[in-house]
């Protein structure tokens, strides 16, 4: 079943605008996961982010997480006509292991940054 | 370098003939994935493998059967192809299953 559910589904802002995108899950988690994919392109993984942890950065990019809510965001500042893409998030559940430890991806945020 | 590679790209053909998807990564990582992705974007895996080894096989038709030959590669083979079969699927690679994951390109099976 799906585990991450993004929102919104559709984004589009003009270039130099702050990109806000969240992702809801429903079990808990080992740690929760952003992707990005490029129109005709495969994934690429942005941010790893742990259970444990409650916010995290790279670059124009700012993560966080509330287990309590069982919620993610992901923050784009200062964004550019190449973040034009869909952005995933991904959830390794937290029970037991093994062949447990699988990614489930939601259906994802089309962001369109206009030039 | 190429991490993840996958071939073909593109890929057509007749309900109800068989064909093969080949994935190979050159990442060192033990663990390969595949990935079905539909019309709206959504992402499932299929199947996922570690040192040559199933641990991870959904709920999928058996008409789908990978094979990893070794740990740099894994290959599907889609036998009596249907319509609904037509999507994107994507291999992808990782350390192990906790790890990101590194995906290749796609191939874009399209079933007629």
């Amino acid at each position: 079943s799906q585990q991450g559910e993004e929102d919104p589904q559709a984004l589009s802002i003009q270039e130099g605008e702050n990109a806000t995108m969240n992702c809801s899950y429903k079990t808990s988690i080992n740690n929760l996961q952003w992707y990005r994919q490029n129109s005709g392109r495969g994934l690429v993984h942005l941010i790893l982010i742990r259970s444990n942890e409650r916010e995290k950065h790279s670059g124009r990019l700012r993560v966080t997480l509330d287990t309590s809510k069982k919620s993610s965001s992901l923050l784009i500042t200062a964004s550019r006509a190449a973040d034009t893409a869909s952005y995933f998030c991904a959830t390794v559940p937290s029970d037991s292991g093994g062949s447990n430890y699988k990614l489930t991806f939601g259906k994802g945020t089309l962001l369109t940054v206009n030039p | 370098d190429t991490a993840v590679s996958q071939t073909p790209k593109y890929l057509v053909t007749q309900m109800g003939n068989d064909k093969s998807i080949k994935c190979e990564q050159n990442l060192g990582h033990d663990t390969m994935y595949w990935y079905k992705q539909d019309s709206k974007k959504f992402l499932k895996i299929m199947f996922s493998y570690n040192n040559k080894e199933l641990i991870i096989n959904e709920t999928v038709p058996n008409r789908f059967s990978p094979k990893s030959p070794d740990k740099a590669h894994l290959n599907l083979h889609i036998n009596s192809l249907e319509l609904g079969d037509s999507a994107v699927y994507f291999c992808a690679s990782s350390p192990d299953l906790r790890h990101p994951q590194y995906f290749g390109p796609g191939t874009r099976l399209t079933v007629l």
